[in-house]
């Protein structure tokens, strides 16, 4: 089946760390995206990517770094400048790299929590 | 940026009907819903790309005022499986904005 993995589900982190998420789609989607969610609050956008080896920031980037290597893979790290981490991460993909407006939809994974201790 | 949407949470008795609104301060071409369960990730109710345009599924429905920058999502006879929150989304060059979001509670 088609979709998008994330992984971990759950992450405990000290204070200092980088952690790394991982995001794969299997869908042959040319756009992906990482958005962050705080209890109660909207999804914001940390970074995108339409193609491979090219990504731009969001409204929150940040503290955080990306990569895309691979047209499957979209990792997102979390790094020790990220002053408040502890949130859900979400990773999403779309089939085209342009507006939206063509294909429809985001399709999500399931998301990473991330607990900062 | 982020679309506005009102309000901000409602509780309803099963049956009742909902209205969920999502109000942008620039001009909107296309229009998103999705909702969300608690833990969660969002799921793709509808999108809606014309001004004027309507759609639905099941009694969820919504609409789309580009004039007035707005749209809104109708939940009918709602049943306890439409408890989530519920968010816009628009386009903006290449990026994706969600709204505010709509914490919806359906009671027995």
């Amino acid at each position: 089946d088609g979709g998008i993995t994330q992984s971990p589900k759950y992450l405990f982190r000290k204070e200092g760390q980088n952690v790394t998420l991982s995001c794969e789609q299997n869908l042959n989607h040319d756009a992906m995206y990482w958005y962050r969610q705080d209890p109660g609050q909207g999804l914001r956008l940390i970074y995108y990517s339409q193609i491979v080896n090219d990504f731009q920031k969001g409204d929150i980037a940040e503290g955080y770094s990306v990569s895309r290597e691979k047209k499957e893979s979209f990792p997102l790290t979390v790094t020790s400048a990220q002053k408040n981490p502890t949130a859900f991460y979400l990773c999403a993909s779309s089939s085209n790299s342009g507006p939206l407006t063509l294909t429809g939809e985001l399709f999500f994974g399931e998301g990473s929590r991330l607990t900062v201790l | 940026q982020q679309p506005v949407q009102s309000p901000q949470a409602v509780i309803l008795r099963e049956g009742e009907d909902a209205v969920i609104n999502c109000s942008s301060s620039k001009a909107l071409y296309s229009v998103h819903w999705y909702r969300q369960k608690h833990g969660e990730a969002p799921v793709f109710l509808m999108i809606l790309l014309k001004g004027g345009e309507q759609k639905g599924h099941d009694k969820i429905s919504a609409s789309f005022n580009e004039k007035k920058q707005q749209s809104s999502l109708y939940l009918t006879a709602s049943q306890l499986s439409y408890s989530g929150t519920y968010f816009c989304g628009t386009e903006e060059g290449n990026q994706f904005y969600f709204g505010t979001g709509t914490s919806l509670t359906v009671i027995p």
